[in-house]
C-alpha cells in the first residue's frame, strides 16, 4: 500500500528558531498532501492544504508567515515552523490522498513532535 | 458544517470480548468514511474505507458498517486483544472535497 514518510518524528528546538518538517510520499505521486496538528487528547485540526506547484490553502486562524508549506515536487511536501515559540509546541501529522485505486483513502505520515524551549 | 462525534470517548474491555465503537455525523452528503488506528505518540494507521455508496467493509477480525441516511458508522471489533488497544478515530470525506474531518476519537484498552 502507499506509504508516506515523515521526518524527523522527534525535535527540540529553542525559542525564537525555525524547524523543517519533511513529508514523503514513497512510490506514487501526491499532487495534494495535507497538514495537521493535534493537541494532547484532541483529535487531528487541519492546518493546511498543500499543493504542488502552486501556493497552499491555509485553514481559517492559521498563521501564513508561521507555518510556510512548500510543496516543490510530486512527493515532497515541507513544513517550516518559523520562529517557534513554546505554544508551538505539538505532535504535526501530514496526509497524502492515496493514489487512484481500490483504496481511494489517504495515508499518513508518522507524525513528528515538536518541543519549543 | 460537518461535525464528526464518536462514541464513548473512552472503553476499556477484558481481552477476548467483542466490542463496537461509534461514529456520527451531521451531514449525510459525504464520499467515503475512513477508520484509523493510532497509537500514543505515533501517527494513524488506516484500518477501512467505506464509500458512500457500500455498507460495510471488513479486514480480519474488524467490520466497518455505514448507514448514510442516519448519518452513522461502527467499527466492530471480535476476539479483542491487548494489541488492540489505541485510539479510534473515524474520518469523513465531503463530496467535492478531498478535506477530512475526524471526530475526537476512542481510546480503546484491552486488559490481560
Amino acid at each position: 500500500g502507499a506509504v508516506v514518510s515523515q521526518h524527523p518524528s522527534r525535535v527540540i528546538c529553542k525559542s525564537g528558531t525555525s524547524v523543517k518538517i519533511e513529508c514523503r510520499s514513497l512510490d506514487f505521486q501526491a499532487t495534494t498532501m495535507f497538514w495537521y496538528r493535534q493537541f494532547p487528547k484532541q483529535s487531528l485540526m487541519l492546518m493546511a492544504t498543500s499543493n504542488e506547484g502552486s501556493k497552499a490553502t491555509y485553514e481559517q486562524g492559521v498563521e501564513k508567515d508561521k507555518f510556510l508549506i512548500n510543496h516543490a515536487s510530486l512527493t515532497l511536501s515541507t513544513l517550516t515552523v518559523t520562529s517557534a515559540h513554546p505554544e508551538d509546541s505539538s505532535f504535526y501529522i501530514c496526509s497524502a490522498r492515496d493514489p487512484p485505486g481500490a483504496y481511494y483513502g489517504y495515508t499518513f505520515g508518522s507524525g513528528t513532535r515538536l518541543t519549543v524551549v | 458544517k460537518q461535525e464528526v462525534t464518536q462514541i464513548p470517548a473512552a472503553l476499556s474491555v477484558p481481552e477476548g470480548e467483542n466490542l463496537v465503537l461509534n461514529c456520527s455525523f451531521t451531514d449525510s452528503a459525504i464520499y467515503n468514511l475512513q477508520w484509523f488506528r493510532q497509537d500514543p505518540g505515533k501517527g494513524l494507521t488506516s484500518l477501512l474505507l467505506i464509500q458512500s455508496s457500500q455498507r460495510e467493509q471488513t479486514s480480519g477480525r474488524l467490520n466497518a458498517s455505514l448507514d448514510k441516511s442516519s448519518g452513522r458508522s461502527t467499527l466492530y471489533i471480535a476476539a479483542s486483544q491487548p494489541g488492540d488497544s489505541a485510539t479510534y478515530l473515524c474520518a469523513v470525506t465531503q463530496g467535492g472535497s478531498e478535506k477530512l474531518v475526524f471526530g475526537k476519537g476512542t481510546k480503546l484498552t484491552v486488559n490481560p
